[in-house]
């Protein structure tokens, strides 16, 4: 049972463009969110995270929206660079002190 | 930024022994470390929370007894996958969190993994 789902395996965007990764979560408990950066062989890197009481938080390139009553979330990197390429995960929190809850990633490739 | 390590990287054994890697957080002091589990093309799975000083807790599914957790002290935690099989090979990784008493979410940091393959 996935509690929070990355639909798209892949994504492959042009160089300069915008890149949007899609999240969907089904647990309504989830308060926190976080995307994290991924290459083969290495731990996550942490990107850019929202609470649930707020719909949208920018950081740089990155933005993360939130819209709660359809339970999705979205990551917008713009514009995209060669080294953005990566796999992208969405994770979520409960609260307190738990650990998170991961989709299976989106493999992002930027093109030249 | 915080920096957390895992030790081994990698590491081959054979089935029946038993393998320990190492999470350690080099510059804060981890309250709280995670233990996470990743299968190929597959996502990073939560096998259990563990605090400093006391016993560490496992999600369903995940056997307390071939998976030995141990938080020691505020900087390393331990996990022994004993009596190890071949549907144990995966990526192992580990993550900190040093806030005391807070919400962790920003301050989780994540190790480099391990590669963890039995024969």
């Amino acid at each position: 049972d996935q509690q929070v789902k990355q639909n798209s395996p892949s994504l492959s965007v042009q160089e300069g463009r915008i890149s949007i990764l899609n999240c969907d979560y089904t647990n309504s408990m989830f308060d926190y969110f976080l995307w994290y950066k991924k290459y083969p062989a290495e731990g996550p890197t942490f990107l850019i995270s929202i609470s649930s009481i707020k719909d949208k938080n920018e950081d740089g390139r990155f933005t993360v929206f939130l819209n709660k009553s359809a339970k999705h979330l979205s990551l917008h990197i713009v514009p995209s660079q060669p080294g953005d390429s990566a796999v992208y995960f969405c994770a979520a929190s409960a609260g307190g002190a738990d650990g998170l809850t991961f989709g299976k990633g989106t493999h992002l490739i930027i093109q030249p | 930024g915080a920096v957390v390590s895992q030790h081994p990287s990698w590491v081959i054994c054979k089935s029946g022994t038993s393998v320990k890697i190492e999470c350690r957080s080099l510059d804060f002091q981890a309250t709280t470390m995670f233990w996470y589990r990743q299968f190929p093309k597959q996502s990073l799975m939560l096998m259990a929370t563990s605090n400093e000083g006391s016993k560490a807790t496992y999600e369903q599914g995940v056997e307390k007894d071939k998976f030995l957790i141990n938080h020691a002290s505020l900087t390393l935690s331990t996990l022994t996958v004993t009596s190890a099989h071949p549907e144990d090979s995966s990526f192992y990784i580990c993550s900190a969190s040093g806030l005391a008493g807070g919400p962790p979410y920003n301050e989780q940091f994540f190790g480099p993994g391990t590669r963890l393959t039995v024969l």
